[in-house]
């Protein structure tokens, strides 16, 4: 059975920290890993991974696929308060599960001043 | 602007009630999708579609019809809702699978007494 598992689930930290969030997968003919953020309701796209090692960057936020050992990674450097969100990892697959989204249950990152 | 648009973006029903729940988008994307959000859950997708007439269960399809006979156009029904249908949800769509991350629409809370 397909699946997505994002760890930690929850995560509070001090604005200027670092945080990784992890994701890992298991998904039968793996095609794309994709993080989005969710603030109060519509998950908005950050990055689409489909290639091992090559690191996806924007702003303070980076994403490395690992697709040896199935699991992607999504760093926020010199975080701020607006980086507070649930962030949503899903894998997609080829052939009979092409289309089919899988998700993670999230992880609800907490920036506090 | 591009978007995907659903309606109602809130929605209180009784249950046995038939409802649809619409879902539009404006992109000329091929594919499309509808997803619940339940706490502890995450998203789970409920049906998807790659084109005009072609639909696909996702992993949580009973209870749920869809139709595709347009492009821009996936509506979500719910012939006989019940209460364990009360959720958070989301239609999504994209140019096609595995290419671009996909965008979604704001929501609909449904609830079901």
């Amino acid at each position: 059975e397909d699946k997505v598992v994002q760890s930690p689930l929850s995560l509070v930290v001090h604005e200027g920290d670092t945080v990784t969030l992890n994701c890992s997968y298991e998904v039968t003919n793996f095609r794309s890993l994709l993080w989005y953020k969710q603030e109060k309701k519509a998950p908005t796209f950050l990055f689409m991974l489909t290639s091992s090692g090559i690191e996806k960057k924007s702003g303070r936020l980076s994403s490395i696929l690992d697709k040896k050992e199935l699991f992607s990674i999504l760093n926020i450097t010199a975080t701020q308060t607006g980086d507070s969100a649930i962030y949503l990892c899903a894998v997609e697959g080829y052939g009979g599960s092409q289309g089919n989204l899988i998700f993670g249950k999230g992880t609800k990152l907490s920036v506090k001043p | 602007e591009a978007q995907v648009t659903q309606n109602p973006r809130y929605l209180i029903t009784v249950t046995g009630k038939k409802l649809t729940v619409t879902c539009s988008q404006n992109m000329n994307h091929e594919y499309m999708s509808w997803y619940r959000q339940d706490p502890g859950l995450g998203l789970r997708q409920i049906y998807y579609s790659m084109n005009v007439e072609v639909t696909d269960k996702g992993d949580v399809p009973e209870g749920y019809k869809v139709s595709r006979k347009e492009k821009r156009n996936f509506p979500l029904i719910l012939e006989s809702p019940s209460p364990n249908q009360t959720s958070l949800y989301f239609c999504a769509s994209s140019p096609w699978t595995g290419s671009y991350g996909y965008t979604f629409g704001s929501g609909t809370r449904l609830t079901v007494v």
